[in-house]
């Protein structure tokens, strides 16, 4: 079956970094895209990752590793407005570009 | 680049009225989008994937004569709930994969559709 984990709740303060884990278990794999959505906004785009190793990107690092069906966002210097939910999602195999998503952490970040 | 527009973004309705949702890509092609639906502090349900040029692909769950899909460019989704009722209020957000040029898959999200169904 398909299954990606994450972790339901996560706080942090101001300044921290705060490591938020997701992994999978899927039939294939082409991919792992992280996303970040605010209360009653669509989600954007935050990073991707179909290599095993660490994408950096301003505040923002992803982790991808394939062999422990393994990923995580960093996001460090948090602020405010950080707050929202990060959702993992992995590509499946096959060319269907459909996405199998996590069910979101919720990460509260307190001044 | 890579903007994705949806109308209406907010709507409230009677029950038994149908309602259209448009998704547009506005600044480039898209073969596939996906439209999705979202209850609070709930992750992103898939509903359907739609294909320009061919019907879509539903859900497990997800009733086709209820939720009505055209993508009849490559710019262009709709979704038509059809004889709406409280139980279909929700936030319905709609995304768009680029026909080439970006990572595999990769989806673009609209910025949603809250209906209310009276």
């Amino acid at each position: 079956g398909q299954n990606i984990d994450q972790p339901t709740e996560m706080t942090a303060t101001e300044g921290a970094i705060v490591q938020i884990n997701c992994t999978y278990q899927t039939s294939g794999f082409n991919g792992l895209f992280w996303y970040q959505q605010h209360a009653g906004e669509a989600p954007t785009f935050l990073s991707y990752n179909v290599l095993d190793g660490l994408e950096e990107k301003g505040r923002f690092s992803s982790f991808l590793s394939r062999s422990k069906g393994y990923s995580y966002l960093l996001l460090k210097e948090l602020q405010m407005k950080d707050s929202a939910s990060y959702l993992c999602a992995v590509v499946n195999a096959g060319n269907n570009r459909k996405l199998i998503w996590g069910l979101g952490t919720s990460l509260a970040v307190n001044p | 680049g890579a903007v994705v527009s949806q109308h209406p973004s907010r709507v409230i309705c009677k029950s038994g009225t149908s309602v259209k949702i448009e998704c547009r890509s506005l600044d480039f092609q898209a073969t596939t989008m996906f439209w999705y639906r979202q209850f609070p502090k709930k992750s992103l349900m898939l509903m359907a994937t739609s294909n320009e040029g061919s019907k879509a692909t539903y859900e497990q769950g997800v009733e086709k004569d209820k939720f009505l899909i055209n993508h009849a460019s490559l710019t262009l989704s709709t979704l038509t709930v059809t004889s709406a009722h409280p139980e279909d209020s929700s936030f319905y957000i709609c995304s768009a994969s680029p026909s080439s040029g970006r990572p595999l898959n990769e989806q673009f999200f609209g910025p949603g559709t809250r209906l209310t169904v009276l």
